[in-house]
């Protein structure tokens, strides 16, 4: 079993803040990164899927990076709100069925 | 449009009684199936997948089975459950190609 690290583990933010989190995984064999928000009550939700070294995607105010060579991604949030609270996964895939999860971070935002 | 069922959503169970957990997926064909349990303060981990009716691949060692009897549904049971069998269960499903998973909504399973 792989080790795919979270950081930090929770994180409390003012409504407007901008803030941003780390997934940590093995680099050797790497196929693609996969990030989530997953709400309370509710299924995890995709986010993005990025594969190549230097990707970079953005949907509204959260974007992604993504570094293969060194193993890690980092997830933004541009001006916090209310509605990201969540708890955003990140998982890295090494073949098509081996998915390796981190155990997540989970953001608070308050108004 | 795909949607992915989950039932049922809570569940206490005594130990050593039985478990059945089901899931379908509606609006696709011939999907890989997953089963993914998190346990408290842990990544969610895969229990069992599926790319075809019959077909289970079981990644760990564990009092659980899974069965795929329709190309849409897949089924996690237990003949006996241990305390250690308690955590958030979700059903997943993914195409053959490349993407990610689609979860269902999932089961909070709960030993006593």
């Amino acid at each position: 079993i792989l080790n795919v690290e979270q950081s930090p583990q929770s994180l409390h933010v003012q409504e407007g803040d901008s803030t941003n989190f780390t997934c940590s995984f093995p680099s050797s064999n790497f196929y693609a990164l996969h990030w989530y928000r997953w709400e309370t009550a509710k299924s995890p939700e995709a986010l993005f899927v990025m594969t190549l070294n230097g990707d970079e995607k953005k949907k509204g105010r959260i974007s992604a990076t993504l570094n293969t060579k060194e193993g890690y991604s980092y997830l933004y949030i541009k001006g916090s709100q209310p509605e990201d609270s969540a708890t955003y996964l990140c998982a890295s895939q090494y073949n098509f069925n081996k998915f390796y999860f981190g155990s997540g971070t989970k953001l608070n935002v308050k108004p | 449009s795909q949607t992915i069922h989950q039932w049922p959503a809570t569940l206490v169970q005594p130990v050593g009684s039985p478990l059945s957990l089901e899931c379908t997926v509606e609006g696709t064909s011939n999907p890989n199936l997953y089963w993914y349990r998190q346990a408290a303060g842990r990544g969610l981990q895969l229990l069992f997948y599926s790319v075809g009716i019959g077909q289970i691949s079981s990644e760990v060692p564990q009092n659980l089975s899974a069965s795929r009897p329709q190309d849409r549904q897949f089924i996690l049971s237990s003949k006996k459950l241990l305390l250690s069998d308690s955590g958030f269960y979700l059903c997943a499903w993914r195409m053959q190609g490349a993407g990610g998973y689609t979860f269902g909504s999932g089961t909070r399973l709960t030993v006593v």
